[in-house]
């Protein structure tokens, strides 16, 4: 089992629409999490990081379940330009302390 | 100016050959990173380097070798590059913070294509 895992879509969705991603981990040692975002191409963007409490950014809003093991990203009102991969990224604390990329989820938004 | 550099974007060699890429950052981290992403596979990581002296495996270090110059410079290297070393090499680099986590910076990418 990967140790973080996202559905890998693609998610097409028009433009205004609200789409969820969805990310779980396996390591209950894990202790920071992220999404970053990444062009065809290009390299992966810090997106925002994700709190216990919740956090939003404009039309972005992340959420952690530590219980579930489970982190979402919420993007409401989607633009032509948030089409991209999404990365689920966690920072765990065990015998030393590493960064795991998810493998992402692919977004299409589409006119 | 870029904050992490990568040289060269593109490159293509034949099976055999020794590649190196290499990476600079006007970050002052001292945290540096080599992955590599395949198509559904996401980043791996090859090496990674905490210090100037101190330099760690990744999950995918066979056939690669690293070497931090400096605080600034991380490079990797394939010895005798074969085909399935093809794939998009990104460097990166973090300053880490506990509270805060790790959060990486990447440089744009070399495109390594093994004939």
């Amino acid at each position: 089992r990967k140790e973080v895992e996202q559905d890998p879509g693609p998610f097409n969705v028009p433009e205004g629409a609200t789409v969820a991603f969805n990310c779980t981990y396996s390591n209950s040692a894990s202790q920071s999490f992220f999404w970053y975002r990444q062009d065809c191409r290009k390299e992966p963007k810090l997106l925002m990081s994700v709190y216990s409490s919740g956090n939003e950014d404009g039309r972005f809003t992340a959420q952690l379940n530590r219980a579930s093991q489970y982190i979402s990203l919420l993007i409401r009102d989607s633009k032509l330009s948030d089409s991209a991969t999404y990365l689920c990224v966690v920072n765990v604390a065990t015998g030393g302390f590493k960064t795991i990329f998810g493998a992402g989820t692919r977004l299409f938004v589409k006119a | 100016d870029a904050d992490v550099t990568q040289t060269p974007r593109n490159r293509i060699t034949k099976t055999g050959k020794r590649i190196m890429l290499e990476c600079s950052q006007t970050k002052g981290h001292d945290r540096m990173y080599w992955y590599r992403q395949d198509p559904g596979l996401g980043l791996r990581l090859i090496y990674y380097s905490f210090d100037v002296k101190d330099i760690n495996k990744g999950e995918i270090s066979d056939g690669y070798s690293v070497s931090r110059q400096a605080q600034a410079k991380f490079s990797l290297s394939l010895e005798s590059a074969i085909p399935n070393q093809t794939a998009l090499y990104f460097c990166a680099t973090s300053d880490f913070s506990g509270s805060a986590g790790d959060t990486q910076y990447f440089g744009p990418g070399t495109r390594l294509t093994v004939l």
